[in-house]
C-alpha cells in the first residue's frame, strides 16, 4: 500500500531555534498534504493544507509565519517550526490523499518535537 | 459541539472479549475512516468505508449513512489491540478530515 514517511521521527531543540520536518510520499504523487498537531491525550488538529506549487492554506489560529510550509515537489512537503518555544512541543503528523479528490488518506508515522 | 463523537472514550476489556467502538457524526460525508494510533504515536488507517460493512482479519467496520453512525468491532481481542482508535470524516467535497476524540482501548491479558 501507499506509504508516507516523516523525518525526523523525534527531535529535541532549544528554545528559539528552528526545526524542519519532512513529509514524503514514497510511492505516489501528492499534490496535497495535510499537517496535523496532536497534544498529549488529545485528538489530531489540522494545522494547514500544503499545496504543491502554491501557498499553503492555514487553519484558523495557526500562525503562518511561525509554521512555514513548503511543498517543493509532488512527493515532499516540509513544515518548519520557526523560533520554537516549549509550547510548540507536540506530535506533528502529515497525511496525503492518494490522488486528487481521493478520500483515501495515508498517514506518516509522526514527529515528536520537544523544545527545551 | 464536536462534529464527530466517539464512545466510549476509554474501554478496558479482558483478552478474548468482543469489542465495539461507536462513532456518530453530524455532517454529510462521502466516506468514514477508522484509524489506529499506538502508544508510539504512528497512525495506521484501518478502514475507509462509505456503505455497508468491511472486514479485515479480526476487525469489522460498519456504517449506516442514514443514521450517520459507524461501529468498529474487534473479535477475539488481544493485548496487541491496545491502542487509541479514531474515527475521522471528510465532509462532502472536502479532503480535510474531522477527527473524533478517540477511544483508548486497553486489553488485559
Amino acid at each position: 500500500g501507499a506509504v508516507v514517511s516523516q523525518h525526523p521521527s523525534r527531535v529535541i531543540c532549544k528554545s528559539g531555534t528552528s526545526v524542519k520536518i519532512e513529509c514524503r510520499s514514497l510511492d505516489f504523487q501528492a499534490t496535497t498534504m495535510f499537517w496535523y498537531r496532536q497534544f498529549p491525550k488529545q485528538s489530531l488538529m489540522l494545522m494547514a493544507t500544503s499545496n504543491e506549487g502554491s501557498k499553503a492554506t492555514y487553519e484558523q489560529g495557526v500562525e503562518k509565519d511561525k509554521f512555514l510550509i513548503n511543498h517543493a515537489s509532488l512527493t515532499l512537503s516540509t513544515l518548519t517550526v520557526t523560533s520554537a518555544h516549549p509550547e510548540d512541543s507536540s506530535f506533528y503528523i502529515c497525511s496525503a490523499p492518494q490522488g486528487i479528490g481521493s478520500y483515501e488518506q495515508y498517514f506518516g508515522p509522526g514527529t515528536r518535537l520537544t523544545v527545551t | 459541539k464536536n462534529e464527530v463523537e466517539q464512545s466510549p472514550q476509554n474501554l478496558t476489556a479482558q483478552e478474548g472479549e468482543f469489542i465495539t467502538i461507536n462513532c456518530s457524526y453530524s455532517v454529510g460525508i462521502s466516506a468514514l475512516h477508522w484509524l489506529q494510533q499506538h502508544p508510539g504515536g504512528g497512525i495506521v488507517s484501518l478502514f475507509m468505508l462509505s456503505s455497508g460493512k468491511k472486514k479485515h482479519g479480526r476487525l469489522i467496520a460498519t456504517i449506516n449513512i442514514q443514521e450517520k453512525h459507524s461501529s468498529l468491532h474487534i473479535t477475539a481481542s488481544h493485548p496487541r489491540d491496545s491502542a487509541v482508535y479514531i474515527c475521522a470524516v471528510p465532509p462532502f467535497g472536502n479532503e480535510k478530515l474531522t477527527f473524533g476524540t478517540g477511544t483508548r482501548l486497553t486489553i488485559i491479558p
